[in-house]
């Protein structure tokens, strides 16, 4: 059974900061990953999306790595702003019904 | 615009009075899916569909039914609500071809049952 666990479950950084969330997998037969944001009471808005076959992607100051072999990506983020602050989720996508199995998330605060 | 809408996005119900979740989709997408949203436990999937009337199980099914009639909708039905289904859901939908498609998300339904 497919199990995501996300590190740190919280963090906080001053503006301006460039940093690092983690995800980790337990079973790298997946088609994808995909690494969403949720604001307080919000829905999910997707954020990048890589392909098993693929190391990374970029998405303005976004950028997501994913080794599969291992069974981890991280989604690093350039300058952080305030408007950042939000819950960071990583979901994989494998098996025959197409599940996403996510992560608890972590929750960013970016202080001004 | 492309999207993914839910009615209601809120509801206050009692134990045993069945309700319907709306779900419908404008991209013209094969795969759906419900997942409920719980604290300290996460996203978890309820039910999927690949396409009109094909739907099956997810991992917590228990308590609930949907139905695909139409390619753009795919309502949740609580027959007989209880309160241990108070959660917030999301629908989602995406295109089926082979794994490689994003999954877009509706705004969410908060329920509680009381």
């Amino acid at each position: 059974k497919q199990e995501v666990t996300q590190i740190p479950a919280a963090l906080s950084v001053p503006e301006g900061e460039n940093l690092v969330l983690n995800c980790s997998f337990t079973d790298s037969a997946i088609y994808n990953l995909q690494w969403f944001r949720q604001d307080p009471g919000k829905g999910l808005t997707s954020l990048l999306l890589i392909q098993s076959s693929q190391r990374e992607q970029t998405s303005g100051r976004l950028n997501a790595s994913l080794d599969k072999s291992s069974g981890r990506s991280t989604l690093y983020i350039a300058a952080s702003q305030p408007g950042d602050s939000a819950t960071y989720l990583c979901a994989v996508n494998g098996g025959s019904n197409y599940k996403l199995t996510f992560g608890k998330g972590t929750l960013l605060t970016v202080n001004p | 615009e492309a999207q993914v809408t839910q009615n209601p996005r809120y509801l206050i119900t009692v134990t045993g009075k069945k309700l319907t979740v709306t779900c419908s989709q404008n991209m013209n997408h094969e795969y759906m899916s419900w997942y409920r949203q719980d604290p300290g436990l996460g996203l978890r999937q309820i039910y999927y569909s690949m396409n009109v009337e094909v739907t099956d199980k997810g991992d917590v099914p228990e308590g609930y039914k949907v139905s695909r009639k139409e390619k753009r909708n795919f309502p949740l039905i609580l027959e007989s609500p209880s309160p241990n289904q108070t959660s917030l859901y999301f629908c989602a939908s995406s295109e089926w071809t082979g794994g490689s498609d994003t999954q877009y998300f509706g705004p969410g339904t908060r329920l509680t049952v009381l």
